[in-house]
């Protein structure tokens, strides 16, 4: 298995602009987590969703923030518009499943920066 | 929710040296894990320990659960520069219908110099 994939690594956009970002899950794996990663907030989690469905989503920001889960391969994180404070790493993880014994996998995470 | 909390912020040694990690948390958990990060790159996954643990092994990492204290600590033996990196430590929180979710603190900065 290739591991977490996301998708861009780096994106570079303008104040105001759609920005999408992309994760597909392991295979099999039930729960898939997005996270924000700054110096100033460390690594916060934004939403979880488990067997696509959204749980928990207190972690989003604003309104200018969603999140979809489609299907059980892909899962999208959108900010429309988006701002300079947007900028940081999104990580995207999943689990087997959401129990407290299992370890997240993490992807290389996109890193967003807001001009 | 709780959030564990590492110390020191940063640690700097030498090659060779050991480096002690420490994690606080606030309340009950089922378990703790470890996560390593590199610059640049995800977090991964180290080592998991159970509440009913005290200790446990895995390589040159040593990861010690002091539940009366709510502490944690990490211990890497003979410590390698490859070895230079973020590391976190993950609480479990609990949701509303049932699910447990880590909540990660915001890291120990290790550097270990060649």
């Amino acid at each position: 298995d290739a591991g977490v994939i996301q998708s861009p690594r780096h994106e570079v956009t303008e104040m105001g602009q759609e920005v999408t970002l992309r994760c597909k899950p392991i295979s099999g794996h039930n729960s898939l987590f997005w996270y924000r990663q700054t110096m100033m907030r460390g690594l916060e989690l934004l939403i979880y969703f488990n067997n696509n469905v959204p749980i928990d989503d207190s972690g989003m920001p604003e309104d200018r923030f969603s999140a979809k889960m489609p299907n059980a391969s892909f899962s999208t994180l959108k900010i429309q518009p988006s701002e300079p404070r947007d900028s940081a790493v999104y990580f995207c993880a999943t689990s087997l499943n959401p129990g407290p014994h299992n370890e997240q996998f993490f992807g290389p995470g996109t890193r967003l920066t807001v001009l | 929710s709780q959030q564990g909390e590492e110390d020191p912020q940063a640690l700097s040694i030498q090659e060779g040296e050991n480096a002690t990690m420490n994690c606080s948390y606030k309340t009950s958990i089922n378990n703790l894990q470890w996560y390593r990060q590199n610059s640049g790159r995800g977090l991964v996954h180290l080592i998991l320990i159970r509440s009913n643990e005290r200790e446990k092994h895995s390589g040159r990492l040593r990861v010690t659960l002091d539940t009366s204290k709510k502490s944690s600590s990490l211990l890497i033996t003979a410590s390698r520069a490859a070895d230079t990196a973020s590391y976190f430590c993950a609480t479990e929180n609990f949701l509303t219908g049932g699910s447990y979710i880590p909540t990660f603190g915001r890291g120990t900065s290790l550097i270990v110099h060649p």
